[in-house]
């Protein structure tokens, strides 16, 4: 079983959709979260951390729920430039090793 | 921008050879992390340097290798070169011991071994 797992899509939505990605993680020691975002070869830019139950930026939630060891990205009112691999990134905390899912792919279509 | 660079950008190397591939932090940072990304897959931990030492090592072979100047800048290197060698290296930056474990990446050198 792999530590992160994320359904690696494509999602496919129109603009102005709202979309979910899900991450389950198997390592209940892990401390801290972050989603990445990653464009096509280029490296992966931090979209969210999340060190408590959830966060939110502007169009972007992300919620936690250690007792399921799942982990979620909200977006809403997607854009044509949300369009991406979405990366869920555990910590466990005890070296600087990120574990990374292996990236949800969202297209979004006008 | 993140403010982390790396070097070269694109790199063809022959199997057998040896690679360094080199980063430089983001200013005010301590700490280098060297990822690999293969294809369709998430980057995977090499290894960390911080305060010039190694500080974990995920699941690589001792011919990739390291090492971290004083001016926390970094290389990785990379021995008697394989095929599966092939992926994006990337770098990330970040300020190790006050709490906060963002990271932030490096463009990524792209190596190809033929």
């Amino acid at each position: 079983r792999k530590e992160v797992e994320q359904d690696p899509g494509p999602f496919n939505v129109p603009e102005g959709a709202t979309v979910a990605f899900n991450c389950t993680y198997s390592n209940s020691a892990s401390q801290s979260f972050f989603w990445y975002r990653q464009d096509c070869r280029k490296e992966p830019k931090l979209l969210m951390s999340v060190y408590s139950s959830g966060n939110e930026d502007g169009r972007f939630t992300a919620q936690l729920n250690r007792a399921s060891q799942y982990i979620s990205l909200l977006i809403r009112d997607s854009k044509l430039s949300d369009s991406a691999t979405y990366l869920c990134v555990a910590f466990p905390g005890n070296t600087g090793k990120l574990i990374f899912g292996q990236g949800t792919t969202l297209q979004v279509k006008p | 921008e993140t403010g982390v660079t790396q070097s070269p950008t694109h790199l063809i190397k022959t199997r057998g050879q040896q690679v360094t591939l080199r980063c430089s932090s983001q200013s005010g940072h301590n700490t280098v992390s060297w990822y690999q990304q293969a294809l369709g897959q998430g980057p995977q931990f090499i290894f960390q340097y911080y305060r010039e030492e190694e500080n974990g090592r995920g699941n690589f072979p001792p011919r990739f290798s390291g090492l971290q100047f004083p001016n926390y800048s970094s290389e990785l290197n990379v021995n008697a070169l394989e095929l599966d060698d092939s992926a994006l290296y990337l770098c990330a930056s970040s300020l190790w011991g006050l709490g906060s474990y963002e990271q932030y990446f490096g463009p990524g050198t792209r190596l190809t071994v033929t």
